[in-house]
């Protein structure tokens, strides 16, 4: 079973506009972690967020984590049509190890 | 390495053949992990190992899925008698240790006629 749910299931902008996208979690967690998979390809790391930190920025990335909603929002600021991908959110469930995704956000970035 | 390999990269075996995946991690990696990415699904964790032990295995599917990684580096997956069902992409992911960031291979996809 999947820990988390990605909101919106799917995400089409223009290309220079901004992406936001929102993982809901349901137990407690140490981190939590955003990926991007390409289609057929594997996840990449985009960047761990630790519960006791609420803002995090790398790049044009942009996260956030809000520990008493059980929430978290990935922000990519200036999309390009590269930046077209699902995007999953994964916590640690607290168990500090295995991951527990969501169904992923799929981004189209039109040009 | 650069980054984690697995191989094949594509499989596809008759149902009822057995499989078995490869996993190379990234060097000095201590932990090592498998999950299991259905169609239009997030993956799904399958079994961790530290080092050699396995430490969590509860998310194998069935007594038919063995992981193991004798020497703490490479690690296989074998799938016994594949189902249909068993078609997905096996992802393999490495880390530091607990509560660092995993690094995933591009996936083996499973195709079981």
């Amino acid at each position: 079973s999947q820990q988390g749910e990605e909101d919106p299931q799917a995400l089409s902008i223009q290309e220079g506009e901004n992406a936001t996208m929102n993982c809901s979690y349901k137990t407690s967690i140490n981190n939590l972690q955003w990926y991007r998979q390409n289609s057929g390809r594997g996840l990449v790391h985009l960047i761990l967020i630790r519960s006791n930190e609420r803002e995090k920025h790398s790049g044009r990335l942009r996260v956030t984590l809000d520990t008493s909603k059980k929430s978290s929002s990935l922000l990519i600021t200036a999309s390009r049509a590269a930046d077209t991908a699902s995007y999953f959110c994964a916590t640690d469930a607290g168990y500090g190890n295995k991951l527990v995704f969501g169904a992923g956000t799929i981004l189209r970035v039109k040009s | 390495g650069a980054g984690v390999s697995q191989s094949p990269r594509y499989k596809v075996a008759k149902r009822g053949q057995d499989v078995a995946l490869r996993c190379d991690p990234i060097s000095g990696h201590v932990s090592l992990f498998w999950y299991q990415q259905a169609l239009g699904q997030g993956p799904e964790f399958l079994t961790y190992f530290q080092n050699e032990a396995q430490l969590d295995k509860s998310g194998l599917p069935s007594d038919r899925f063995f992981a193991e990684r004798p020497e703490g580096s490479v690690s296989t997956l074998k799938i016994q008698r594949t189902q249909q069902e068993d078609s997905a992409v096996y992802l393999c992911a490495s880390s530091r240790g607990s509560y660092n960031e995993q690094f995933f291979g591009p996936g083996t996809r499973l195709t079981v006629l």
